[in-house]
């Protein structure tokens, strides 16, 4: 099993909402992150979590909280986004090497 | 600094014919390599790495690549190319000690012509 599992596969949300992204893996890795990408481009990375705890926060906007509930668990908790934050958000996984992408969430703000 | 590069922003391939996409870097030390496809609308899918050993790699769906140390290089290679595998392709690359980070291509988007 090589699945990761994202929640909700698309999601409209206003300025004023506050909504939650949701991940979730079994294959027993110990890194997990999240990415947004821009269509057409590359991801970029936002937070990497190893062993349940945050070793990467790239400079990402107090809008966006992340969480790690347990070992298989991912969250993004959203709050007063920016229509420019409308991307599509991924979630990813690994242990040693490659990491594995859920099929994201695509997010628009209005 | 570190980069990866993806020279061509689309490769046209007629169907049956081989492909290949470009990759090259700059990066420090020996580090692990990976090409990931993308289709419309999708997550990012896996293709294959390579990390160290046998220079030529076999991946998914067909799918090789061809690591040269002294060119930097790490081209996408398909002896005989599907519709299907219209897509956009990333390579990225993790240097030794990166602490997860991923460097990325910017994508090269293929067609293939039936």
């Amino acid at each position: 099993d090589t699945e990761v599992t994202q929640t909700p596969k698309h999601l409209v949300m206003g300025m004023t909402n506050k909504k939650s992204l949701k991940c979730e893996q079994h294959m027993g890795h110990r890194a997990m992150y999240w990415y947004k990408q821009k269509a057409k481009k590359p991801p970029e990375l936002m937070f990497v979590y190893s062993y349940e705890k945050l070793s990467i926060n790239e400079s990402v906007p107090s809008r966006f909280s992340p969480e790690c509930p347990n070992s298989s668990l991912l969250n993004l908790h959203l709050h007063a986004l920016q229509p420019e934050d409308s991307a599509l958000y991924l979630c990813a996984s690994s242990r040693d090497s490659e990491a594995f992408f859920g099929q994201g969430t695509r997010l628009t703000v209005v | 600094a570190q980069s990866v590069a993806q020279p061509e922003d689309q490769v046209n391939v007629a169907e049956g014919n081989p492909l290949t996409v470009k990759c090259t870097y700059s990066v420090s030390g020996n580090p692990y390599l990976f090409w990931y496809v993308q289709y419309p609308n999708r997550g990012l899918q896996f293709l294959l790495k390579y990390i160290t050993g046998d220079n030529l790699v076999k991946g998914s769906y067909g799918f090789e690549a061809e690591f040269n140390k002294s060119q930097t290089s790490f081209h996408l290679k398909k002896p005989s190319a599907l519709v299907s595998d219209s897509a956009l392709y990333f390579c990225a690359v993790r240097a030794p000690i990166s602490n997860y980070q991923l460097i990325w291509g910017a994508g090269t988007k293929l067609i293939i012509k039936p």
